[in-house]
């Protein structure tokens, strides 16, 4: 497989459970990253991980646990989520942070799209 | 203020109709721009970066004013296969090693036979 892979690419799931979502990239990058788009909202990022180092939360809750095991994988382990928590997630790989200033682009995966019951 | 504002829209053209989009950042230190596309119900994929000096691909053409921190989009020659919703991106540099792509909420474009 090429680029970025996520499964599942549909889930439903009641309050109270535990599921985790899986991404994989096949593009030798060094960076990845967790979105959230909602209907009606732009991109909202959650997490970036460098180097399986973790470098950016951005205020998301505890109930979204995320995993970055080796720089191809990347999980996001889901518990006791909101039925506002129904939104595509989109995951991203890139090369590398800022060179010189300048970001480069990010591909991202084709989305798992979450129905939280 | 919004940290990346595009046009409402939508914008409904006729083919081979030219169309503009543009977007404004809040950001006066960022340095890297992008146009992505999204399909609906598919993920985004990049367009077209956004250079200094003004860039062109074929019918698409992207133009930087850092003074005006305004971005945008001109789409010559509209084909069907060009509706799509276009995101307007910017770093927001934080003086990490990893900064930020802030996305706007897009413009959906419908190219109409």
């Amino acid at each position: 497989e090429t680029g970025v892979t996520q499964t599942p690419r549909h889930l439903v799931m009641g309050m109270t459970n535990k599921k985790s979502l899986k991404c994989e990239q096949h593009l030798g990058h060094n960076a990845m990253y967790w979105y959230k788009q909602s209907a009606k909202k732009p991109l909202e990022l959650m997490f970036v991980y460098s180097l399986e180092e973790r470098v950016e939360n951005n205020s998301v809750p505890s109930r979204f646990s995320p995993e970055c095991p080796n720089s191809s994988h990347l999980f996001l382990h889901l518990h006791t989520l909101q039925p506002e928590d129904s939104a595509l997630y989109l995951c991203a790989s890139s090369q590398g942070g800022a060179i010189g200033g300048v970001y480069n682009e990010q591909f991202f995966g084709p989305g798992t799209r979450l129905t939280v019951l | 203020r919004k940290e990346v504002e595009q046009d409402p829209g939508p914008f409904n053209v006729p083919e081979g109709a030219t169309v503009a989009f543009n977007c404004t950042y809040s950001n006066s230190a960022s340095q890297s721009f992008f146009w992505y596309r999204q399909d609906c119900r598919k993920e985004p994929k990049l367009l077209m970066s956004v250079y200094s000096s003004g860039n062109e691909d074929g019918r698409f053409t992207a133009q930087l004013n850092r003074a005006s921190q305004y971005i945008s989009l001109l789409i010559r020659d509209s084909k069907l296969s060009d509706s799509a919703t276009y995101l307007c991106v910017v770093n927001m540099d934080d003086g990490g090693s990893q900064g930020n792509l802030i996305f706007g909420k897009g413009t959906k474009l419908s190219v109409k036979p």
